[in-house]
């Protein structure tokens, strides 16, 4: 079954406004990341989370990790137009080698 | 520094034919992964190569196949090409594998006419 399930699978929000994404996953992992994509485009790494961090900041990002809920959150704030993308987790559950993917939450931020 | 490159961006085969795809990854990184990202279907792993082997594949078929340079570049080749191929084909690379972030490349868009 599919690891790294994102929610919403799509989300809409005005320029300012912060954007929270969410994903969960089913079996134990060792670290979570989470990916842009624009357009069909290539994949932005954008932060990764060990299992033994609870939360992560990389500039306008947030990401948390519950490991005992099998979840994650990505919190952009202050939202720009430039981040309108789509957002995928990936878990390394596959093993440490392949990266799982959800489908994606597709963010629109409009200005 | 540059990041992974891949070539060609756009191809266009026809069923039956095969396509080879290409990838370089970061300097200094050893392992290069391939994923599949088709139209309703996501994300999905295709193959591993790490140090020239190819150390683990994803769920597809045989006719996916490729290789690793002794610089650790990259190629994918998928023969006898079929219409559910076309995708975007990812490479990804990383210093190390096990438990270091991989990098996207920006992709080779196929199309199986």
């Amino acid at each position: 079954s599919q690891q790294g399930e994102e929610d919403p699978q799509a989300l809409s929000i005005q320029e300012g406004e912060n954007a929270t994404m969410n994903c969960s996953y089913k079996t134990s992992i060792n670290n979570l990341q989470w990916y842009r994509q624009n357009s069909g485009r290539g994949l932005v790494h954008l932060i990764l989370i060990r299992s033994n961090e609870r939360e992560k900041h990389s500039g306008r990002l947030r990401v948390t990790l519950d490991t005992s809920k099998k979840s994650s959150s990505l919190l952009i704030t202050a939202s720009r137009a430039a981040d309108t993308a789509s957002y995928f987790c990936a878990t390394d559950a596959g093993g440490s080698e392949k990266l799982v993917f959800g489908k994606g939450t597709k963010l629109t931020v409009n200005p | 520094e540059a990041g992974v490159t891949q070539s060609p961006t756009h191809l266009i085969k026809t069923r039956g034919q095969q396509a080879t795809l290409r990838c370089s990854p970061i300097s200094g990184h050893t392992s290069v992964y391939w994923y599949q990202q088709a139209l309703g279907l996501g994300l999905q792993f295709l193959l591993w190569y790490d140090e020239g082997e190819e150390r683990n594949r994803g769920n597809f078929p045989p006719r996916f196949s490729g290789r690793q340079f002794p610089n650790y570049s990259s190629e994918l080749n998928v023969n006898a090409l079929e219409l559910e191929d076309s995708a975007l084909y990812l490479c990804a690379s990383s210093l190390d594998w096990g438990t270091d972030t991989q990098y996207f490349g920006p992709g080779t868009r196929l199309t199986v006419l």
